[in-house]
């Protein structure tokens, strides 16, 4: 299995602009996860989804952010537009159904630098 | 409110000896799970043992076991025999029992 894939690695952009990042989730999780790191408010959860649909997102700061899950293989966090305090490193991560005992496999991240 | 507490920013200890990293939770349900990652300075973050709430015994992972104590809703991570690449952020977790919630991490640092 290839794990979570996450794109891009690195993406730095200007204020203003549009910023899309990608997640693959590992094939069969049903369990979808928008995490965001910073240094100030640690690991943050944005926004998960259960078998493509939207469950919870109290986590998304604000109107700019926003995901979407059109199958059970992709998924995109959208921020339009960016501002120099949305630089993080954002994880995807998946898990197997609901059940405390289901850990997340994390993909590798985003690192997003607004300038 | 914060549900995870992590309350060592940051912790040192020698090579090859044993470290224990504290990790206290609060919540009401009865089915959770704890969950230890490690992120080291690459970045990524690595999955290194769980305990569910109902667990009799506390999970073990190589060198890596869980001090679960679930009347003090604690679940410390115990690291034996201390290596140089286990210097790293380590995360305390739970699942409760859909979205996981970290604490705010412990900074390893294994001195030679």
């Amino acid at each position: 299995d290839a794990g979570v894939i996450q794109s891009p690695r690195h993406e730095v952009t200007e204020m203003g602009q549009e910023v899309t990042l990608r997640c693959k989730p590992i094939s069969g999780h049903d369990y979808l996860f928008w995490y965001r790191q910073t240094m100030m408010r640690g690991l943050e959860l944005l926004i998960y989804f259960n078998n493509n649909v939207p469950i919870d997102d109290s986590g998304m700061p604000e109107d700019r952010f926003s995901a979407k899950m059109p199958n059970a293989s992709f998924s995109t966090l959208k921020i339009q537009p960016s501002e120099p305090r949305d630089s993080a490193v954002y994880f995807c991560a998946s898990s197997l159904s609901a059940g405390g005992h289901y850990g997340y496999t994390f993909g590798s991240g985003t690192r997003l630098t607004v300038v | 409110a914060q549900k995870i507490t992590q309350t060592q920013p940051g912790m040192f200890v020698q090579e090859k000896e044993a470290v224990t990293l504290d990790c206290t939770y609060d919540t009401s349900d009865p089915s959770y799970g704890l969950f230890w990652y490690k992120q080291p300075s690459s970045g990524e973050m690595i999955f290194l043992i769980y305990q569910g709430s109902y667990d009799q015994q506390n999970a073990t992972e190589g060198r890596y076991s869980l001090n679960f104590q679930k009347a003090r809703k604690s679940a410390n991570l115990v690291i034996s025999a201390s290596q140089l690449g286990d210097s790293a952020m380590y995360f305390c977790a739970m699942r409760e029992p859909n979205d996981m919630r970290f604490g705010a991490g412990t900074r390893l640092t294994v001195k030679p």
